[in-house]
């Protein structure tokens, strides 16, 4: 069945270092996949996309690149920021189905 | 703000309590869905409503009751909750079929404590 591994967290980062979040899934078919980013108190917000292969998403500065051959979607952000603190979501939805399957999320922290 | 509403944003209840959880959503959908977010769990779909058609139910326990009286409203009716039913509660909604991207929106999520 479809599935998403993601990188166990957390993660403790200086400002302006670098970020990378793995991702790696499990799908039939050619799934779209999705980072979500959750800040702290509030729901699940969509952070960037993509629906077939080779197709860089990006939004504020994050990018991911989706890569058939590896089965990959790494998040990558090249000068993180304390507001970039917060949980990242990895998920794929296959073409035709309701369900999004998430991983666990990775923990961001920031610090000045 | 994402176009989904929820509320209570916090919930406390006892086991023999009886309360629901409301969710709106103002982006003209046609699909709307409930999570379940645990500690160190990853999202648990819990219910699919495609249509204002129940398409998804995901062995949920009979004591979650979901309701969704039109494309605009989602509830989820809960009634002799256990501790282990405390998390949080994420409705989500997207636009599903021809044109659509199903792109999930979701709201803030209920903060649901069982006692």
């Amino acid at each position: 069945g479809d599935s998403v591994t993601q990188m166990e967290g957390p993660v403790t980062l200086s400002e302006e270092a670098f970020l990378t979040i793995n991702c790696t899934y499990t799908a039939t078919g050619y799934p779209s996949l999705f980072w979500y980013v959750q800040y702290p108190g509030e729901g699940l917000q969509l952070l960037l996309k993509a629906t077939k292969a080779d197709d860089k998403g990006s939004n504020k500065g994050f990018e991911a690149t989706y890569r058939k051959e590896t089965t990959s979607f790494h998040l990558e952000k090249g000068s993180v920021q304390v507001s970039d603190s917060a949980v990242y979501f990895c998920a794929l939805i296959s073409t035709g189905a309701n369900n999004l399957f998430f991983g666990t999320g990775t923990r961001l922290t920031v610090i000045p | 703000e994402t176009g989904v509403t929820q509320t209570p944003r916090h919930l406390v209840m006892g086991m023999t309590n009886k309360k629901s959880l409301k969710c709106e959503q103002h982006l003209g959908h046609n699909a709307m869905y409930w999570y379940k977010q645990s500690a160190k769990k990853p999202l648990e779909l819990m219910f699919v409503y495609s249509l204002e058609e129940r398409v998804e139910n995901n062995s949920v326990p009979s004591r979650f009751s979901p309701e969704c009286p039109n494309s605009s409203h989602l509830f989820l009716h809960l009634h002799t909750l256990q501790p282990e039913d405390s998390a949080l509660y994420l409705c989500a909604s997207s636009q599903v079929g021809t044109g659509g991207k199903n792109i999930q929106y979701f709201g803030a999520g209920t903060r649901l404590s069982v006692l």
